[in-house]
């Protein structure tokens, strides 16, 4: 069974620049997370997802972070404009069922 | 107070002993406690879930949940280099509504040849 992929792997940006980070979940699972990763630390949630629509997204800075989950498979996570303090490892997740979340190999932000 | 919390560490064990790495929650509404290995460079991987008070084995591993103490903790049995790696411990808290994991921020393991 293939697991969560992301793209891309690695990403450098000037701030105030925008970008934008793609996610595919394990076929078949309904939920879809989001999360951000600073080193050092416990990934937080920024934003979950129930097949296409929103859960959770109260810890998401939606004044330049956006999200959305089309036909409940893929997911799109962009920060515009980016910021310093942004970078960090933006991890995405999905879950069958009762809790169980397997993560992606997550994408590397640098904003100089 | 922090939601999870966990010593950071490291945490140096000699090879073939056992490791001991624990975690404290706060007081609220919680279900599901997981452990997670995190390499460096690497996303974190489920070890163990544990869902209700005591033990629970799995091969070199056993996790151990008191509810009454909001205490988790991962046993390691006869640790090896590989086991190197950083420790989250994860706990869904059910108050929110949602099913998010709420993280650590993990102990540093250094398994000692």
């Amino acid at each position: 069974e293939a697991g969560v992929a992301q793209s891309p792997r690695y990403k450098i940006i000037e701030k105030r620049q925008s970008v934008a980070f793609w996610c595919n979940p394990i076929s078949g699972h309904a939920t879809l997370y989001w999360y951000q990763q600073i080193l050092g630390q416990g990934p937080k949630l920024l934003i979950q997802f129930q097949n296409n629509g929103v859960v959770d997204d109260s810890q998401l800075p939606k004044d330049r972070f956006s999200a959305e989950r089309l036909k409940g498979v893929d997911s799109t996570l962009k920060i515009q404009p980016a910021k310093l303090e942004d970078s960090a490892v933006y991890l995405c997740a999905s879950s069958p069922t009762r809790d169980t979340q397997y993560f992606g190999p997550g994408t590397r932000l640098t904003v100089l | 107070q922090k939601e999870v919390e966990q010593n950071s560490g490291p945490l140096s064990v000699p090879e073939g002993a056992i490791a001991s790495l624990n975690c404290t929650y706060s007081d609220r509404v919680s279900q599901s406690f997981f452990w997670y290995r995190q390499y460096s460079g690497k996303s974190p991987e489920l070890i163990m879930s544990i869902y209700s008070n005591g033990d629970k084995e799995d091969g070199r591993f056993t996790a151990q949940l008191n509810k009454a103490s909001q205490y988790v903790s991962l046993l390691i049995r006869d640790s090896q280099p590989s086991d190197s790696a950083t420790y989250l411990c994860a706990v869904i808290f059910m108050d929110t509504g949602r099913r998010a994991l709420t993280f650590g921020s993990g102990t540093r393991l250094q398994v000692q040849p």
